[in-house]
């Protein structure tokens, strides 16, 4: 099947200190991307809609100011999460529709961020 | 306000037993619905889907049952196996939107 792939897997910083996760798809074009947040033993939560060539739609509730996306190309969306706190530390997730199976999307494996 | 809902958190079932998971929704303009399984710090793969056209859909071990005027779905599997272990999430989508509802999870344990 397709393949999602994020980098870093995981990243240690500072408080204050901005930190960016890539998501690539790896054999297929998405115009479009999903970027989810799971904290602890809670369910996935979408966070933005990334859309390549325009501006991400944001969940209500998200800082749009404080994380920045960037669909800079069609297998490329960056989340950058601007002066981190502690309480930004979570798993982030993207994930890419499938072009051939309805509905179905593919996850990457997501990036562990603590922020100390 | 949560609008797809896992109530069981855990659930431990014997390998060759069948599992049972559930899932309930208040959202009825939701007509489509995915399980994705789940490993630590991993993403979630796909597991089977349903359609609100349909009833049942049937993959090999995995089934997934739809009852819209309850609006609860639940997802079979038969027989379990010890690498059936895992976090199981529902999610739940509209027509035209790629935008996914979760649930919280219900973590399963296949006992050998």
């Amino acid at each position: 099947g397709a393949v999602v792939s994020q980098h870093p897997s995981w990243v240690i910083c500072k408080s204050g200190t901005s930190v960016k996760i890539e998501c690539r798809s790896l054999d297929f074009q998405a115009t479009t991307m999903f970027w989810y947040r799971q904290f602890p033993k809670q369910s996935l939560m979408l966070m933005a809609t990334s859309n390549e060539g325009s501006k991400a739609t944001y969940e209500q509730g998200v800082e749009k100011d404080k994380f920045l996306i960037n669909h800079a190309s069609l297998t490329l969306s960056t989340l950058t999460v601007t002066s981190a706190h502690p309480e930004d530390s979570s798993f982030y997730i993207c994930s890419a529709p499938s072009r051939v199976r309805h509905n179905e999307q593919f996850f990457g494996p997501g990036t562990r961020l603590t922020v100390l | 306000d949560q609008q797809v809902k896992q109530n069981s958190p855990s659930l431990s079932v014997q390998e060759g037993r069948i599992s049972i998971l559930n899932c309930d929704y208040t959202n009825s303009m939701f007509d489509y619905f995915l399980w994705y399984k789940k490993y630590p710090a991993e993403g979630p793969t796909f597991l089977i889907s349903i359609s609100s056209i349909k009833d049942k859909n049937e993959d090999g071990r995995f089934t997934v049952f739809l009852n819209k005027s309850a609006k609860h779905l639940s997802l079979h599997i038969v027989p379990s196996q010890p690498g059936d272990s895992a976090v199981y999430f529902c999610a739940a989508s509209s027509s035209g939107t790629y935008k996914y509802i979760f649930g919280t999870g219900t973590r399963l344990k296949v006992l050998a």
